[in-house]
């Protein structure tokens, strides 16, 4: 089984489009991430969601709304896509603090906008 | 946020030990020291974290300076599956429960057959 799972794995996009990524964890974790790596694969935080509630939001534009139904989704929707938008989206979750928990990745989401 | 200094890339040989270490000179009293690691096209995963003292697992040892300003990543007999990015990562401590990683460039390490 799958730890954390995300769809698509790869999005391929245009200009001005509005797509969404899905992410799902089966570990039972209150905690859930959206990291994006650019293409200088600098991995940077977005977002995290501590039991449906949103706690970091980082300078983020605000094309991008992440959306938690239940503790275990985690949806990443972006309006209005952009060139610059173009990345590897990864979800994370992890139960409690993370001075002593791990956090687990998914596979990734390869958006490309042409 | 306190950052970290890791070289930007390293070589071993497989089948011997390597040690990639990590320079975190401005690390607070309760920030925990993080390693991650991400294999090409993977997610990062999680490989040890330690707060002072020397820490052991199946995948890897983190030896932690006496002053905290340094640590060490050892992998003990590296294979071909270990090449990967590896990251030093110290918690957020103002994140408060939140677990934010901040993650740096990592050191890019090349298995030689």
């Amino acid at each position: 089984d799958t730890a954390v799972s995300q769809t698509p794995k790869y999005l391929v996009t245009q200009m001005g489009n509005d797509k969404s990524i899905k992410c799902e964890q089966n570990l039972g974790h209150d905690t859930m991430y959206w990291y994006k790596q650019d293409s200088k694969k600098f991995l940077k935080i977005m977002f995290s969601y501590n039991n449906k509630e949103l706690i970091i939001n980082e300078t983020v534009p605000n094309r991008f709304s992440p959306k938690s139904p239940d503790k275990a989704h985690l949806n990443l929707h972006i309006n209005s896509l952009e060139l610059g938008d173009s990345a590897v989206y990864f979800c994370a979750s992890s139960q409690g603090d993370t001075r002593h928990n791990e956090q687990f990745f998914g596979p990734g989401t390869r958006l490309t906008v042409l | 946020d306190a950052k970290t200094t890791q070289p930007n890339s390293m070589e071993s040989n497989e089948e011997e030990p390597v040690h990639l270490p990590c320079n975190h000179s401005t690390i607070s009293g309760t920030d925990y020291i993080h390693w991650y690691r991400q294999l090409p096209s993977q997610g990062p995963e999680y490989v040890i974290h330690g707060l002072t003292s020397n820490v052991n697992n199946r995948m890897a040892s983190l030896a932690i300076a006496e002053d905290r300003k340094s640590s060490t990543l050892i992998l003990h007999r590296a294979t071909l599956r270990d090449a990967a990015v590896y990251y030093c990562i110290l918690r957020d401590v103002s994140s408060g429960n939140t677990g934010k990683l901040i993650f740096g460039q990592g050191t890019t390490l090349q298995v030689k057959p």
